[in-house]
Formats: C-alpha cells, sequence, structure tokens
C-alpha cells in the first residue's frame, strides 16, 4: 500500500503569507505526528494527534502555528504570517499505536522556504 | 527540553571500512531507533530496540540498547557507497505514552568509493 504521503513537495512563499501543508497518513495508522527539520538538523517535535483524544501541541513553536486531522485520516499543519525562521522540512509520520510502541513511517516532507 | 547527544556530527570513510555512531542522554528511555534520511526523502527505519542490552543485526548493521537506558550506539560494518547518508537516533522517552520521539542531531556518513 502507499506510505504517507505530503503535499507540496516545495513551497516557496513570501513573508506575512500563511501557507497550509498537507500529510495523508499510511491507512489504519491511528496516529499522526507532525516534525520540522531545519538544514543540518536533527527533527523538532510539532504536534502529535492519536485518534479522538486531545493533540499534543506542547511543540509547536508559536501561536502562528496549528494543525488538525479531520476525520482522523488527512491533516494540515498551517503557518499564519510566515517568517524567515519558519524554513524548513516539514516531515509528517503516521504508526499504528498498538501496545507501548509502534515505529514512524515519514512521507517525504514539503519543503518551506520563506522569502 | 530532553535532548539527545549524537555522535560524530559527521564521517567520511573509505569503502569497506566500519562505521561506529552513538547516541547518549541524561534521560532514560523505553525505545531506541535508527533511521536513515537520503537527500530529499524522509527518514527510513533502520533497527528498533525494544529492551535495555538488546542487540539487533539488520544485515550489515547492529545496534544496541544500553543497559542504562540512557544510550544506543549503531555500526555499520564493511561500508558501501549506498550507506551515504544522515543517519538519526531517536527515542521515546520511558515517561511518554504517545509514541512521540526525540531525534538525536543526526550523523552525516560520506562513503569514498
Amino acid at each position: 500500500g502507499a506510505g504517507v504521503s505530503q503535499s507540496p513537495s516545495n513551497k516557496v512563499t513570501e513573508k506575512g503569507k500563511d501557507v497550509e501543508l498537507r500529510c495523508d497518513p499510511i491507512s489504519g495508522h491511528t496516529a499522526l505526528y507532525w516534525y520540522r527539520q531545519s538544514l543540518g538538523q536533527g527533527l523538532e517535535f510539532l504536534i502529535y494527534f492519536q485518534g479522538n483524544s486531545a493533540p499534543d501541541k506542547s511543540g509547536l513553536p508559536s501561536d502562528r502555528f496549528s494543525a488538525e486531522r479531520t476525520g482522523g485520516s488527512v491533516s494540515t499543519l498551517t503557518i499564519q504570517r510566515t517568517q524567515q525562521e519558519d524554513s524548513a522540512v516539514y516531515l509528517c509520520a503516521s504508526s499504528y499505536l498498538k501496545g507501548s510502541y509502534s515505529p514512524l513511517h515519514f512521507g517525504n516532507g514539503t519543503r518551506l522556504t520563506v522569502t | 527540553g530532553q535532548q539527545l547527544n549524537q555522535s560524530p556530527q559527521s564521517m567520511f570513510i573509505q569503502e569497506g571500512e566500519d562505521v561506529s555512531m552513538n547516541c547518549t542522554s541524561s534521560s532514560i528511555f523505553n525505545t531506541w531507533l535508527w533511521y536513515k534520511q537520503d537527500p530529499g526523502e524522509g527518514p527510513v527505519l533502520l533497527i528498533a530496540l525494544y529492551k535495555a542490552g538488546e542487540l539487533t543485526s539488520n544485515g550489515r548493521l547492529t545496534a544496541q540498547f544500553g543497559i542504562t537506558r540512557k544510550d544506543s550506539f549503531l555500526n555499520i560494518s564493511a561500508s558501501i557507497p549506498s550507506d551515504v547518508g544522515i543517519y538519526f537516533c531517536a527515542g521515546q522517552l520511558y515517561t511518554s505514552n504517545t509514541g512521540k520521539l526525540i531525534f538525536g542531531q543526526g550523523t552525516t556518513l560520506q562513503v569514498k568509493p
């Protein structure tokens, strides 16, 4: 079956504009994660969704960032009033959370460039 | 926040050589994982470790979950050019029930044919 799909693969936007990034997780995966990867850095956790539970938003860097997951499947990460420091690769991952742990499967990311 | 210290930051080796990289933390982890990322792609899982002391192999790759649950290493034997990429360690804190992973900063591996 298909893996995690993210769109767009690349996005260039002007400072101050809003952007939406989309993630289609693997079918049947109950957990969905957003991470951010800045140039030469590791992955920084942003937000986590699991079923109907309240999302874990502890990693969102500011109130300009928000995310939603509709119908327990597709997720959208929204960045309002983008800043140059928002430039990064935004990675989505999903997993089937069963028992103590199930490994994350990542999409290829959206490369965001804010000019 | 919690951090994973991954080293070395980068390696440039000759094809055929063995490679070793490791991650340490001051926190205890339930799970350690090693991922590889190729340019323009997302990280791909290489090895997952679930128990302290566990030693697991995947082809030429071997990884271990430290007995203190605060560290892990990854070895690659007889490196080949396609081993080039960025290797990340990642861990799930023992206090976490969400599956959320904390990632190291990555080790960039270059292999000279």
